[in-house]
């Protein structure tokens, strides 16, 4: 079955750790995205990947890196410098330019 | 700055009833809009629409797009109670970057 999976679905860290979050698709999509959920608002962009090796900074990346080194594969990082990591983390992927994102089933973070 | 507004926040009904959703947009070179169900985790895709006066249907749903006014709806018709969930409409930019609205959380009664 085709899709996009999220690895794990609960996280929980201490203050001061870094995380990374796994993100995979076998849709052969070009296009991979990470959005933030927070109660009450909309998803946010964080980070976004046309290509292989290459990606573009959202709306809200400060404190957070990405890697695309395979098509298929689109990892966020987010580091100790992220003031409020505790949220719902979203990836989704698309065709390409102009065509619908498909979201995977997302990630819980809480850090204490 | 670019925004999505939707409208209402919140909405109960019975089973039935036929609601209609809103969602208005403010964003520099418009290329389309996207509406999304979010029951538990994933949001899955309902519709795009990118030309004004066109609906879009699937079974109960419906959308529109108003590109002079910038609004869209989005029409559930008989609703039933696997219809409860957030409803997201998102605006693609020029950027290829997807704006999102806070959502409609509907919620439908037996």
């Amino acid at each position: 079955d085709g899709g996009i999976t999220q690895s794990p679905k609960y996280l929980f860290r201490k203050e001061g750790q870094n995380v990374t979050l796994s993100c995979e698709q076998n849709l052969n999509h070009d296009a991979m995205y990470w959005y933030r959920q927070d109660p009450g608002q909309g998803l946010r962009l964080i980070y976004y990947s046309q290509i292989v090796n290459d990606f573009q900074k959202g709306d809200i990346a400060e404190g957070y890196s990405v890697s695309r080194e395979k098509k298929e594969s689109f990892p966020l990082t987010v580091t100790s410098a992220q003031k409020n990591p505790t949220a719902f983390y979203l990836c989704a992927s698309s065709k390409m330019r102009g065509y619908e994102q498909y979201f995977g089933p997302g990630t819980r973070l809480t850090v204490t | 700055e670019d925004k999505v507004v939707q409208s209402p926040l919140s909405l109960v009904v019975h089973e039935g009833d036929t609601v209609t959703l809103n969602c208005s947009y403010e964003v520099t070179n418009f290329r389309s809009l996207l509406w999304y169900k979010q029951e538990k985790k994933a949001p899955t895709f309902l519709f795009m629409l990118t030309s004004s006066g066109i609906e879009k249907k699937s079974g109960r749903l419906s959308s529109i797009l108003d590109k002079k006014e910038l609004f869209s709806i989005l029409n559930i018709t008989a609703t039933q109670t696997g219809d409860s969930a957030v409803y997201l409409c998102a605006v693609e930019r020029g950027s290829e970057k997807l704006v999102f609205g806070k959502g409609t959380k509907l919620t439908v009664n037996p």
